[in-house]
């Protein structure tokens, strides 16, 4: 059984607009994490995050990129007017405090951006 | 800088045999884990094994095991009597504690054939 859902799990949006994607952990985890995977690429690290905190972040991860946890178990990556080069899929790891490498990977989101 | 490759793009073996998937890192750390991610077409990514750098044993989960060269930086995956289900891409990766990230090489295309 899965740890962790994403919503949506296909998202289409036009060059410009803002998207959420939503990561809703089944366990009890503190730290999570979002992976980018362009079609036919390999998958990259994002961002990591930590008590409401990002801990780190990759050079992709810029200003056009942000996360939350709203209410305390959903996590949201924000991506705030998309380009045609978000495309891809995004993955959602989230993983527990007492498994310090296992990340969890979600179904992931496939974000089409036209 | 922490690099992971795998050298064959693509692969098909006939179903029951044996397959091994090649991968090599890179990393001054001591204290690292390596894991092998199956990616099926629905792009879900699924933990499929996972050693730790400390341990000499090989890890084994049913039909896949490893064989885990520290000295060299070698981290093979081999399934043993394949089956039409193993058809996926197969990613390598790496975790480092420092990093607290996952480093993923540009995987293998593995084609289980009838």
């Amino acid at each position: 059984e899965p740890e962790v859902t994403q919503t949506p799990s296909h998202q289409v949006t036009q060059m410009g607009q803002e998207v959420i994607l939503r990561c809703v952990p089944i366990s009890n985890h503190l730290y999570f994490y979002w992976y980018r995977q362009i079609l036919g690429q390999k998958v990259e690290f994002l961002v990591s995050f930590y008590n409401n905190e990002i801990s780190e972040k990759s050079e992709i991860f810029d200003d056009q990129f942000s996360v939350e946890r709203p209410d305390g178990s959903n996590f949201t990556l924000k991506i705030r007017s998309t380009k045609l080069e978000d495309s891809a899929m995004y993955f959602c790891a989230p993983r527990r405090a007492s498994s310090k490498n296992i990340q969890y990977f979600g179904a992931g989101t496939r974000l089409s951006v036209l | 800088a922490q690099t992971v490759t795998q050298s064959q793009p693509e692969m098909s073996v006939q179903e029951a045999e044996t397959v091994t998937l090649s991968c090599t890192y890179d990393t001054s750390e001591s204290n690292y884990y390596l894991f092998w991610y199956k990616q099926p077409p629905s792009r879900q990514m699924i933990l499929v094994i996972r050693q730790e750098a400390y341990k000499q044993q090989n890890a084994t989960e049913n039909r896949f095991s490893v064989n885990f060269q520290k000295a060299a930086k070698s981290f093979s995956l081999k399934i043993s009597d394949s089956q039409l289900g193993d058809t996926a891409m197969y990613f390598c990766a790496l975790y480092m504690n420092r990093d607290d990230k996952i480093i993923f090489g540009k995987g293998t295309r593995l084609h289980i054939l009838p």
